[in-house]
This record gives structure tokens, sequence and C-alpha cells, in this order.
């Protein structure tokens, strides 16, 4: 099972909007409504931003949302902050009963 | 307080074996599924494998690269998930994560994370 496919890095200054998308196929992102998304800070352990596509755990801020078209699922990130800045993964199950990571993507505050 | 606590790492030799446990505590262990991934220096996040609960047959799944290699079992009585790891090799240095499956989720979602013990397989 390919990785999905994500930027290396996105940036925006702070209060804007940024987008991370997430391309899959047939088989992961585009056959099932199972994308997560996942924040992570180095050297500290990953945290679970969104399930499902775009339901938000408890605790999580609504600035974080998320989308689907296709194959490609998306993470937007409004009124961007400094404590926003870290590494972004997406996650999707598959048709294998297997589950497949995106590369990771840089969030930059500039 | 839900927390999950991983241990067993260390370095180890080429060829040997390994066994990491995932400690649970703050919730009912045998409710949930739970599951392995890992972290190369300076890599991504890759899934290793997950264990479902008793009430959904308690099998497990693997990813390619780890099948037939790596095992993973549950002690629901003592609330720990372990990753058997035999015949290593140096691609799977990592920092390994078990993590608990979200029960709000309909696919795989992985709430609540350990904070990762290291794995370095070298001679």
């Amino acid at each position: 099972q390919s990785a999905l496919t994500q930027p290396a890095s996105v940036s925006g200054s702070p209060g804007q909007s940024i987008t991370i998308s997430c391309a899959g196929t047939s088989s992961d992102v585009g056959g099932y409504n199972y994308v997560s998304w996942y924040k992570q800070h180095p050297g500290k352990a990953p945290k679970l931003m969104l399930y499902d596509v775009s339901n938000r755990p408890s605790g999580v801020s609504n600035r974080f949302s998320g989308s689907k078209s296709g194959n490609t699922a998306s993470l937007t990130i409004s009124g961007l902050q400094a404590e926003d800045e870290a590494d972004y993964y997406c996650s999707s199950y598959t048709s294998s009963s297997t589950l497949v990571f995106g590369g990771g993507t840089k969030v930059t505050v500039l | 307080e839900v927390q999950l606590v991983e241990s067993g790492g260390g370095l180890v030799q080429p060829g040997r074996s390994l066994r990491l446990s995932c400690t649970a505590s703050g919730f009912t262990f045998g409710d949930y599924a739970m599951s392995w991934f890992r972290q190369a220096p300076g890599k991504g996040l890759e899934w290793v494998g997950f264990i479902r609960s008793k009430a959904y047959g308690g099998t497990a799944d693997y990813a390619a690269s780890v099948k037939g290699s790596f095992t993973i079992s549950r002690d629901d009585s003592k609330s720990i998930a372990y990753l058997q790891m035999n015949s290593l090799k140096t691609e799977d240095t990592a920092v390994y994560y078990c993590s608990r499956r979200s029960g709000s989720s309909r696919g795989d979602a992985f709430d609540i994370w350990g904070q990762g013990t290291v794995v370095t397989v070298s001679s």
C-alpha cells in the first residue's frame, strides 16, 4: 500500500487560513470516509485532530476542519496561531484492512 | 487519568527479538482495540498493526512490512498490549508508539497515545 501524498510544507501568517491536502486512491481515501488527521510536535506523541474526515474529538478547536472530495482529503486550519506550528499527518483505512499514512506536512507560522 | 505507557525498548542486534509492552490505565482496556505505530528517525508515522477487542474476535492485522515477523497480543486481565518483534532488521529502528482506537470513530482513528519507546537495531 503506497503512502498518501501530502505537501512537505505549508506556511501562513497568524490569522490566516491554510489547507493541507492528502491525496490517495479509490482503495483508501476515496473508498471510505475514514480519514484521520494527527498533529505532532518534534519528539512528542501524535495527537488526534480530526476523525472520519471531519469530526473533531472533544477539546480540539473548531478552527480545525476537514473535508474530502474524491480521492483527496483536506485539513483546514483557520485563524492560524503560533501554537499550530507542528507536523500534520493524514491517515486512511484501506481496502486491505490496513492503515496508511501520508508523509507528513510541516506547518510554519510566519 | 487515561494513559498508555510503553516499555521494553532498547538496543538489540540484527536478527534478535524484542517484546514491547503497552500498559493502560484509566479506562476499560478490554473494550478497546489497540494499535502499534512506529516512527523511524526523521521520518513519518507508520502503522505497524492492530488488535481488535475480544468482543470483535481479538484478531490482529499487520502492515505488509512486518507481517510474519511481528505479533501483537493482549492480556485484558493486566490491561497490557504486546508487540513481539522477531528477526529484527536495522530498518526496524524507530520510536514505537501504542495507541487506543477511538470509541467515537467508525474508522481507524486513535485518540490516546503513549509516550513511545525507542528501539535501536544495530550490531
